[in-house]
């Protein structure tokens, strides 16, 4: 079974905290994703990665980063937390665009973050 | 650039009402990949359909089915005799078949359905 896995479903921190927020997909995929999701605008794109050691900025990168050292693990680091940081944080990871599969997302349960 | 509209924030019906979900897109690709996604209240986005630019063919799936328009740019979600189980945030979403390979998402319509 097609699986994603995040580390906390439930997150408070406090502002001008460092956060991590982990990912990790155990189906080999090339491809994973970080979203975060507002009420009224959707899922927007924070930062993909293609490959390990490999990432491209999505919509919105200002004030997080990433890193991907391993190709089930795809990290979201916010490197001080500020409060409009508050949201839902999903991941997602697919198979390369070479699969008929192609760009199929699937998705994790979700991190609730809350920054105080 | 790409960008997904769905109008309608919210729908309530009541079960057994069929009930449509619009979604209008824009896009420059002349390939290009459609979807839904289903996110129940537990939070876990579910995959419905993708739908290539080049099959515009309708696709039903028992309760379920889609009508993909190229003239009109849109890819409305029917769910015939709902039910309560189909209450969920549903998402339009897009991507294309080169460049960015991530999904561009709408922002989503809130389907209540009332016992």
């Amino acid at each position: 079974d097609v699986k994603v896995t995040q580390s906390s479903r439930y997150l408070v921190k406090r502002t001008g905290e460092k956060v991590f927020l982990e990912c990790v997909q155990d189906m080999d995929h090339e491809n994973m994703f970080w979203y975060r999701q507002d009420p009224g605008l959707g899922l927007r794109l924070i930062y993909f990665s293609y490959d390990v050691k490999m990432k491209e900025k999505g919509d919105i990168p200002e004030g997080y980063s990433v890193s991907r050292e391993k190709k089930e693990r795809f990290s979201l680091i916010l490197e001080s937390a500020s409060t409009n940081q508050t949201s839902m944080y999903l991941c997602a990871s697919s198979w390369s665009e070479l699969a008929e599969a192609y760009n199929e997302q699937f998705f994790g349960p979700g991190t609730r973050l809350t920054v105080l | 650039a790409q960008k997904v509209t769905q109008a309608q924030t919210e729908i309530s019906v009541v079960e057994k009402e069929d009930v449509t979900l619009d979604c209008v897109y824009e896009t420059r690709d002349t390939t290009y990949y459609l979807f839904w996604y289903k996110q129940p209240p537990s939070g876990e986005l579910v995959f419905l359909i993708r739908r290539n630019s080049f099959d515009e063919q309708n696709e039903i799936s028992g309760r379920y089915s889609w009508n993909f328009q190229k003239s009109t740019s849109s890819f409305n979600f029917t769910i015939t005799a709902s039910q309560v189980v189909d209450s969920a945030v549903y998402f339009c979403a897009l991507s294309g078949y080169t460049g960015r390979r991530a999904l561009t998402f709408g922002s989503g319509t809130r389907l209540q359905v009332q016992p």
